[in-house]
C-alpha cells in the first residue's frame, strides 16, 4: 500500500495570507490527524477527523481548520498566518483512529512564514 | 488531562555502546504508550507500544521499552546502538477509549558517535 502523502512539501508565505494543505491517507483507513511540529513546542495535536466529521481537536485558535472528504483525503486550512505558524505541519492516518490503532505518518509539509 | 515529560533534549553515545532513553508520563487514569522515532526530512514512525498486558515490549530492530506503572515511566533502551539509529525519538501517551487526543514529549535526539 502507498504511504501518507502530504502535498505540499515546503511552502513559503507572507503574514496574513492564508494556506490549505493536503493529506491523502493510506488506502482504507477512515481516521486523519493533524499536528504541528516546532522546535520550542514539539509535536502538538490539532485536530482529528473521522469519516468526515472532526472528532477532536486540541488547543489552537480558530484560524486553524481543516475538513475531510469521502474518500478520507483531509485538508488543513491556516488564515491570517503568523509568524509563529512557521512549522512542521504532519498528518497521521490510521484505520479507526488514535488510541490502540498505529498512526502512520507523512513526510510532513515545512511551512515558513516570512 | 495527561503530560508526557522527556528528561533528556539530547543523548551522545558511542557506537555499540547501550543507550536509555527516558520519559515519564503523568495522569489521572491508565494510558496507552508509544515510541515514535522520525529520521531526518521524515515522519514518525511507530517503534513499538505498550497497550497492556506483558510490561516489557520489543521491536523488531532491537529497542525495547518497560512500562513502570509504580515509577510512571516509559524508558526505552537498546544494548548496542548503531550509526542508523541516529534519530528523533518521541513518548507519547493515549488515554484508552474513544475519542482520545495523544500527548507526545518534546522528543530525544539520539546522536550515535562512530
Amino acid at each position: 500500500k502507498a504511504g501518507v502523502t502530504q502535498t505540499p512539501r515546503y511552502l513559503i508565505k507572507t503574514r496574513g495570507q492564508q494556506v490549505t494543505l493536503s493529506c491523502s491517507p493510506i488506502s482504507g483507513h477512515r481516521s486523519v490527524s493533524w499536528y504541528q511540529q516546532t522546535p520550542g513546542q514539539g509535536l502538538q495535536f490539532l485536530f482529528e477527523y473521522f469519516s468526515e466529521t472532526q472528532r477532536n481537536k486540541g488547543n489552537f485558535p480558530g484560524r486553524f481548520s481543516g475538513r475531510q472528504f469521502s474518500n478520507s483525503r483531509s485538508e488543513m486550512n491556516v488564515s491570517t498566518l503568523e509568524l509563529g505558524d512557521s512549522a512542521l505541519y504532519l498528518c497521521a492516518s490510521s484505520p479507526e483512529g488514535v488510541g490502540t490503532d498505529t498512526q502512520y505518518f507523512g513526510p510532513g509539509t515545512r511551512l515558513t512564514v516570512l | 488531562a495527561q503530560s508526557v515529560t522527556q528528561l533528556d533534549s539530547q543523548v551522545p553515545v558511542f557506537e555499540e555502546a547501550p543507550v536509555e532513553l527516558r520519559c515519564n508520563y503523568s495522569s489521572s487514569v491508565s494510558v496507552y504508550l508509544f515510541w515514535y522515532v522520525q529520521y531526518p526530512n521524515q515522519g514518525l514512525q511507530l517503534l513499538l507500544k505498550y497497550l497492556s498486558g506483558s510490561t516489557l515490549v520489543e521491536s523488531i530492530n532491537g529497542f525495547e521499552a518497560e512500562f513502570n506503572k509504580s515509577q510512571t515511566s516509559f524508558h526505552l533502551r537498546k544494548p548496542s546502538v548503531h550509526i542508523s539509529d541516529t534519530a528523533e525519538y518521541f513518548c507519547a501517551a493515549v488515554p484508552p477509549g474513544g475519542y482520545q487526543k495523544v500527548t507526545f514529549g518534546t522528543g530525544t535526539k539520539l546522536q550515535v558517535i562512530p
